[in-house]
């Protein structure tokens, strides 16, 4: 059963800490994705990776989000240090270039900083 | 912005009932795919229309494409408590590099 999974499932932290949201996508996929999502703006795209390589990072906040793929079934995505605006639950999703671009969504981590 | 817009924001209906989500767009689009979210859970995918179709069917999911008005609309036929969650449509547009921007949603609540 290939799913996309995301560690930790669950995080509080307090501000100015740093934290790292770890993301497998299903093994075969070469695309990958970080959403954020908060009540008030929906569902935001942050990054994408094709390959491992970062296509688009402009939805990220770069002075203190930072994205990678380490490898190819490894996605991280970290933030230093953390505000509590921050505070959003973070999703991860994985997909094939080829296949229309239906993305499959991890559980994803529900961050609190407070 | 090159987000699909869903209208209403907000459903409510009875068990047994059809309910209708729609979603607008702004340009030519490759495909358009609706997603389903349940409370404290990822997105899934729904159902994936392509540009040059003007309905598709999944069980009872029902989806149609007018490319002239840039809408979509998603059907629920027979809705069941299990169908409460938000929905959501993301178009797909030519040219993009495969990433998907999704709208708000639309939150049905399907009353037992």
């Amino acid at each position: 059963d290939a799913r996309v999974t995301q560690t930790p499932r669950h995080k509080v932290t307090e501000m100015g800490q740093e934290v790292t949201m770890r993301c497998q996508p299903i093994l075969g996929h070469n695309t990958v994705f970080w959403y954020r999502q908060t009540m008030m703006q929906g569902l935001e795209l942050l990054a994408y990776f094709r390959n491992r390589a970062p296509l688009d990072d402009s939805g990220m906040p770069k002075d203190r989000f930072s994205a990678e793929m380490p490898d190819a079934t490894l996605a991280t995505l970290k933030i230093q240090p953390s505000e509590p605006r921050d505070s959003a639950v973070y999703f991860c999703a994985s997909g094939l270039r080829d296949s229309y671009n239906e993305q499959f969504f991890g559980p994803g981590t529900r961050l609190t900083v407070l | 912005s090159q987000q699909g817009e869903e209208d209403p924001q907000a459903l409510s209906i009875q068990e047994g009932e059809n309910a209708t989500m729609n979603c607008s767009y702004k340009t030519s689009i490759n495909n358009l795919q609706w997603y389903r979210q349940n409370s404290g859970r990822g997105l899934v995918h729904l159902i994936l229309i392509r540009s040059n179709e003007r309905e598709k069917h999944s069980g009872r999911l029902r989806v149609t494409l007018d490319t002239s008005k840039k809408s979509s609309s998603l059907l629920i036929t027979a809705s069941r408590a299990a169908d409460t969650a938000s929905y959501f449509c993301a178009p797909r547009y030519g040219g993009s590099q495969g990433n998907l921007i999704f709208g708000k949603g639309t939150k049905l609540s399907v009353k037992p």
